[in-house]
């Protein structure tokens, strides 16, 4: 059980520049969410997922798609990249709203 | 507005010493509240959660957290630290899709 994985663990990318943090899991989870975590601010919702197909925003999606088209898997796209969406990205599954959740071990993102 | 804040931001202790660590909410509806953990270098990690019923939860390594509704809060303790108790704790609730902004705990040995 590799529980949730995150792929890259580090990524620099220049502004206006696009790519794709991917996120999988194997606990066959039907929630996922993405998280950015900065410093005094705490973790901040960005997208989730309630299952296969189902997306929504969260407290933070500008910037950011999503999609999810397998259970496993739920990309976080970003679009043009600014300065602002440097951060610590988390990806975190879970079996249903009222449970743990299980993060993966982050992506060190930096915009210059 | 945030529903979920900590109002501490860094806290030093003693190894030995109590901790507890404030959450209120402020949000309606079903209350759900989550303390997690993230040790350095490390995943987060669940300590404890609270849905219904006995309002003092118990969780791993030794923390309790207590929800007082009349208060809005769901304050996290430990009633002696000990240095491997160094982390960063989050608070969160609304079914996870708000977290506080953390409490930096540093336990000197």
């Amino acid at each position: 059980n590799a529980g949730v994985t995150q792929t890259p663990k580090f990524q620099v990318l220049k502004t206006g520049q696009s790519m794709t943090l991917q996120c999988a899991q194997d606990m066959n989870h039907e929630y996922m969410s993405w998280y950015r975590q900065d410093p005094g601010m705490g973790l901040r919702l960005i997208h989730y997922s309630v299952g296969a197909g189902i997306t929504d925003q969260g407290e933070v999606p500008n910037g950011y798609n999503v999609s999810r088209s397998t259970t496993e898997d739920f990309p976080l796209r970003l679009l043009s990249a600014a300065p602002s969406q440097t951060s610590v990205y988390f990806c975190a599954s879970r079996r249903d709203p009222y449970n743990e959740q299980f993060f993966g071990p982050g992506t060190r993102l930096t915009v210059l | 507005a945030q529903s979920v804040s900590q109002h501490n931001h860094h806290v030093i202790l003693s190894e030995a010493a109590s901790l507890e660590l404030g959450c209120n909410y402020s949000y309606g509806g079903t209350v759900n509240l989550f303390w997690y953990v993230q040790y350095p270098g490390q995943h987060l990690q669940l300590l404890l959660k609270y849905f219904s019923g006995d309002p003092l939860v118990k969780g791993i390594k030794g923390f309790e957290a207590e929800f007082i509704k009349s208060k809005f809060s769901f304050n996290l303790r430990k009633p002696s630290v000990q240095w491997s108790d160094t982390a960063e704790y989050f608070c969160a609730g609304c079914n996870q899709f708000y977290f506080g902004t953390g409490t930096s705990l540093t336990v000197i040995p």
